[in-house]
Protein backbone atom coordinates (compact mmCIF):
# COMPACT_ATOMS: atom_id res chain seq x y z
CA UNK A 1 0.00 0.00 0.00
CA UNK A 2 1.01 3.31 -0.89
CA UNK A 3 1.89 5.40 1.87
CA UNK A 4 2.91 8.98 3.97
CA UNK A 5 3.04 8.67 7.65
CA UNK A 6 4.31 12.27 9.45
CA UNK A 7 5.70 12.77 12.79
CA UNK A 8 7.27 15.18 14.53
CA UNK A 9 4.72 17.94 15.63
CA UNK A 10 4.03 20.03 18.44
CA UNK A 11 3.34 22.72 20.47
CA UNK A 12 6.36 25.18 20.69
CA UNK A 13 6.97 28.57 21.17
CA UNK A 14 7.46 31.39 18.82
CA UNK A 15 11.16 31.65 17.91
CA UNK A 16 11.96 28.23 18.84
CA UNK A 17 12.39 25.33 15.96
CA UNK A 18 10.83 21.73 15.13
CA UNK A 19 11.73 19.13 13.07
CA UNK A 20 9.13 17.35 10.65
CA UNK A 21 9.51 13.61 9.13
CA UNK A 22 7.66 12.06 6.23
CA UNK A 23 7.97 8.34 6.35
CA UNK A 24 7.51 6.78 2.68
CA UNK A 25 5.80 3.29 1.55
CA UNK A 26 5.01 1.35 -1.24
CA UNK A 27 6.31 2.92 -4.05
CA UNK A 28 9.81 4.20 -5.00
CA UNK A 29 10.60 7.03 -3.03
CA UNK A 30 13.94 8.02 -4.67
CA UNK A 31 12.20 8.31 -8.16
CA UNK A 32 9.32 11.03 -7.14
CA UNK A 33 9.22 14.87 -6.13
CA UNK A 34 7.97 15.52 -2.19
CA UNK A 35 6.32 18.65 -1.09
CA UNK A 36 4.98 19.60 2.65
CA UNK A 37 1.87 21.56 2.28
CA UNK A 38 0.16 22.95 5.85
CA UNK A 39 -3.55 24.02 6.40
CA UNK A 40 -4.57 26.28 9.36
CA UNK A 41 -7.66 24.08 10.60
CA UNK A 42 -11.06 25.44 9.23
CA UNK A 43 -8.97 26.97 6.57
CA UNK A 44 -7.18 26.23 2.87
CA UNK A 45 -4.62 24.61 1.76
CA UNK A 46 -0.79 26.23 1.81
CA UNK A 47 1.89 25.21 -0.10
CA UNK A 48 5.26 24.85 1.67
CA UNK A 49 7.72 23.75 -0.30
CA UNK A 50 9.26 20.84 -2.75
CA UNK A 51 12.29 18.95 -2.77
CA UNK A 52 13.09 17.19 -6.22
CA UNK A 53 14.69 14.02 -6.68
CA UNK A 54 18.40 12.57 -7.10
CA UNK A 55 18.37 12.84 -10.61
CA UNK A 56 17.65 16.71 -10.61
CA UNK A 57 20.48 16.89 -7.36
CA UNK A 58 17.59 17.45 -5.19
CA UNK A 59 17.06 21.55 -5.66
CA UNK A 60 14.35 22.98 -3.33
CA UNK A 61 11.58 25.90 -3.69
CA UNK A 62 10.17 27.05 -1.05
CA UNK A 63 6.49 29.64 -0.65
CA UNK A 64 7.72 33.34 0.32
CA UNK A 65 6.12 32.64 3.72
CA UNK A 66 8.83 30.12 4.99
CA UNK A 67 12.01 31.18 2.73
CA UNK A 68 14.61 31.27 4.95
CA UNK A 69 13.28 29.81 7.76
CA UNK A 70 12.25 26.51 6.43
CA UNK A 71 14.54 23.81 4.98
CA UNK A 72 13.40 20.51 3.47
CA UNK A 73 15.54 17.24 2.76
CA UNK A 74 15.64 13.68 1.71
CA UNK A 75 16.74 10.65 2.78
CA UNK A 76 15.72 8.57 -0.30
CA UNK A 77 17.91 5.17 1.69
CA UNK A 78 15.40 5.61 4.38
CA UNK A 79 12.59 6.49 2.29
CA UNK A 80 12.30 9.63 4.29
CA UNK A 81 11.50 13.23 3.63
CA UNK A 82 12.23 16.18 6.32
CA UNK A 83 10.84 19.46 6.95
CA UNK A 84 13.60 21.78 9.65
CA UNK A 85 11.33 24.88 10.70
CA UNK A 86 13.24 27.30 12.78
CA UNK A 87 12.45 30.18 13.61
CA UNK A 88 8.21 29.55 14.00
CA UNK A 89 6.01 32.03 14.08
CA UNK A 90 2.53 31.64 15.43
CA UNK A 91 1.18 32.17 11.86
CA UNK A 92 2.90 28.61 11.71
CA UNK A 93 0.32 27.13 13.72
CA UNK A 94 -1.39 24.49 11.15
CA UNK A 95 -1.44 21.04 10.26
CA UNK A 96 1.53 19.61 7.74
CA UNK A 97 0.78 17.10 5.07
CA UNK A 98 3.94 15.22 3.48
CA UNK A 99 2.88 14.63 -0.56
CA UNK A 100 4.16 13.41 -3.55
CA UNK A 101 4.11 14.44 -6.66
CA UNK A 102 2.37 12.30 -9.91
CA UNK A 103 5.36 10.95 -11.81
CA UNK A 104 3.84 9.24 -15.15
CA UNK A 105 6.09 7.14 -17.35
CA UNK A 106 4.35 7.46 -20.98
CA UNK A 107 6.49 5.86 -23.89
CA UNK A 108 9.36 6.09 -22.13
CA UNK A 109 9.48 9.42 -21.03
CA UNK A 110 8.74 10.66 -17.14
CA UNK A 111 6.76 12.85 -17.19
CA UNK A 112 6.41 15.28 -13.49
CA UNK A 113 3.01 16.77 -13.04
CA UNK A 114 3.55 19.49 -10.13
CA UNK A 115 0.10 17.61 -8.92
CA UNK A 116 -0.26 15.75 -5.56
CA UNK A 117 -1.57 11.93 -5.48
CA UNK A 118 -0.79 10.67 -1.89
CA UNK A 119 -1.12 12.30 1.25
CA UNK A 120 0.27 11.90 4.41
CA UNK A 121 -2.86 11.89 7.37
CA UNK A 122 -0.97 15.10 8.81
CA UNK A 123 0.48 16.39 11.74
CA UNK A 124 0.19 19.32 14.00
CA UNK A 125 2.28 21.85 14.61
CA UNK A 126 1.21 24.87 17.24
CA UNK A 127 2.98 27.79 17.50
CA UNK A 128 1.74 29.61 20.80
CA UNK A 129 3.32 31.25 24.04
CA UNK B 1 -5.52 36.62 -0.71
CA UNK B 2 -5.33 33.55 -3.58
CA UNK B 3 -4.31 33.74 -6.73
CA UNK B 4 -6.99 31.43 -7.77
CA UNK B 5 -10.42 32.43 -7.16
CA UNK B 6 -13.50 29.73 -6.21
CA UNK B 7 -17.08 30.54 -4.97
CA UNK B 8 -17.13 29.66 -1.73
CA UNK B 9 -20.10 27.04 -1.77
CA UNK B 10 -21.78 25.15 -4.48
CA UNK B 11 -24.67 23.15 -4.06
CA UNK B 12 -27.42 20.44 -5.80
CA UNK B 13 -29.43 17.80 -5.65
CA UNK B 14 -28.51 14.03 -5.43
CA UNK B 15 -28.28 12.82 -8.65
CA UNK B 16 -27.44 16.43 -9.85
CA UNK B 17 -24.57 17.84 -11.59
CA UNK B 18 -22.28 20.73 -10.43
CA UNK B 19 -19.73 22.50 -11.58
CA UNK B 20 -16.28 24.83 -9.40
CA UNK B 21 -15.13 26.96 -11.19
CA UNK B 22 -11.32 28.26 -10.49
CA UNK B 23 -10.30 31.45 -12.20
CA UNK B 24 -6.70 32.93 -12.18
CA UNK B 25 -4.62 35.19 -14.19
CA UNK B 26 -1.82 35.66 -16.92
CA UNK B 27 0.74 34.82 -14.03
CA UNK B 28 -0.88 30.79 -13.10
CA UNK B 29 -3.69 29.40 -15.39
CA UNK B 30 -3.23 32.17 -18.63
CA UNK B 31 0.37 31.41 -18.49
CA UNK B 32 -0.57 28.08 -19.69
CA UNK B 33 0.24 26.39 -16.27
CA UNK B 34 -1.72 22.98 -16.09
CA UNK B 35 -4.87 23.36 -13.10
CA UNK B 36 -5.43 20.54 -10.70
CA UNK B 37 -8.50 19.12 -8.37
CA UNK B 38 -8.60 18.00 -4.90
CA UNK B 39 -11.24 16.82 -2.37
CA UNK B 40 -11.54 17.43 0.91
CA UNK B 41 -14.10 15.21 3.09
CA UNK B 42 -14.29 16.45 6.86
CA UNK B 43 -11.65 15.19 8.78
CA UNK B 44 -9.31 13.99 5.91
CA UNK B 45 -6.35 14.85 3.90
CA UNK B 46 -6.92 15.88 0.66
CA UNK B 47 -7.30 13.48 -2.41
CA UNK B 48 -6.17 14.50 -6.02
CA UNK B 49 -9.45 14.25 -8.63
CA UNK B 50 -7.82 15.39 -11.45
CA UNK B 51 -4.43 15.98 -12.93
CA UNK B 52 -3.00 18.07 -15.56
CA UNK B 53 -6.07 19.77 -16.52
CA UNK B 54 -7.96 17.29 -17.15
CA UNK B 55 -6.62 13.49 -16.31
CA UNK B 56 -8.20 11.29 -13.41
CA UNK B 57 -5.83 8.94 -11.20
CA UNK B 58 -6.85 5.48 -11.40
CA UNK B 59 -10.03 5.08 -9.03
CA UNK B 60 -11.42 8.08 -9.31
CA UNK B 61 -14.91 7.66 -10.40
CA UNK B 62 -15.28 9.37 -14.37
CA UNK B 63 -18.49 11.54 -13.02
CA UNK B 64 -15.38 13.62 -12.24
CA UNK B 65 -14.22 15.41 -15.21
CA UNK B 66 -12.36 18.92 -15.26
CA UNK B 67 -11.17 21.49 -18.36
CA UNK B 68 -9.51 24.84 -18.76
CA UNK B 69 -9.35 27.69 -20.83
CA UNK B 70 -7.62 31.13 -21.41
CA UNK B 71 -7.26 31.31 -17.04
CA UNK B 72 -9.98 29.40 -15.67
CA UNK B 73 -10.57 26.15 -14.65
CA UNK B 74 -13.20 23.84 -13.69
CA UNK B 75 -14.76 21.05 -11.96
CA UNK B 76 -17.65 19.18 -13.14
CA UNK B 77 -19.07 16.61 -10.87
CA UNK B 78 -22.48 14.58 -12.30
CA UNK B 79 -24.55 12.12 -10.68
CA UNK B 80 -23.69 14.21 -7.62
CA UNK B 81 -23.60 11.50 -3.75
CA UNK B 82 -24.22 12.65 -0.56
CA UNK B 83 -20.31 11.11 -0.32
CA UNK B 84 -18.78 13.83 -2.40
CA UNK B 85 -19.57 16.84 0.29
CA UNK B 86 -16.65 17.97 1.07
CA UNK B 87 -14.16 21.12 0.29
CA UNK B 88 -12.81 21.55 -3.57
CA UNK B 89 -9.94 23.13 -4.40
CA UNK B 90 -8.04 23.83 -7.54
CA UNK B 91 -3.99 24.39 -7.88
CA UNK B 92 -1.77 25.75 -9.91
CA UNK B 93 1.73 26.69 -10.57
CA UNK B 94 2.24 30.72 -10.04
CA UNK B 95 4.82 32.64 -11.82
CA UNK B 96 4.55 35.46 -9.27
CA UNK B 97 7.09 36.06 -6.67
CA UNK B 98 4.88 34.55 -4.24
CA UNK B 99 5.07 31.75 -6.10
CA UNK B 100 5.16 28.23 -7.03
CA UNK B 101 2.33 26.33 -6.27
CA UNK B 102 -1.20 28.28 -5.80
CA UNK B 103 -4.19 26.63 -4.57
CA UNK B 104 -7.68 28.64 -4.68
CA UNK B 105 -9.32 29.00 -1.35
CA UNK B 106 -11.55 26.47 -1.78
CA UNK B 107 -15.25 25.71 -2.34
CA UNK B 108 -17.62 23.54 -0.20
CA UNK B 109 -19.87 21.61 -2.30
CA UNK B 110 -23.31 20.34 -0.40
CA UNK B 111 -25.67 18.10 -1.21
CA UNK B 112 -28.72 18.58 -1.05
Amino acid sequence: EVQLVESGGGLVQPGESLRLSCEASGFKFSDHYMDWVRQVPGKGLEWVGRIRNTGNMYPTEYAASVEGRFTMSRDDSKNSLFLEMHSLKIEDTAVYYCCREVRITKFGVVMHYQALDVWGQGTTVTVSS
Amino acid sequence: QSVLTQPPSVSGAPGHSVTVSCTGTTSNIGAGHDVHWYRQLPGTAPQLLIYGNDQRPSGVPDRFSGSKSATSASLAITGLQPEDEGDYYCQSYDDSHNGFYAFGAGTKVTVL
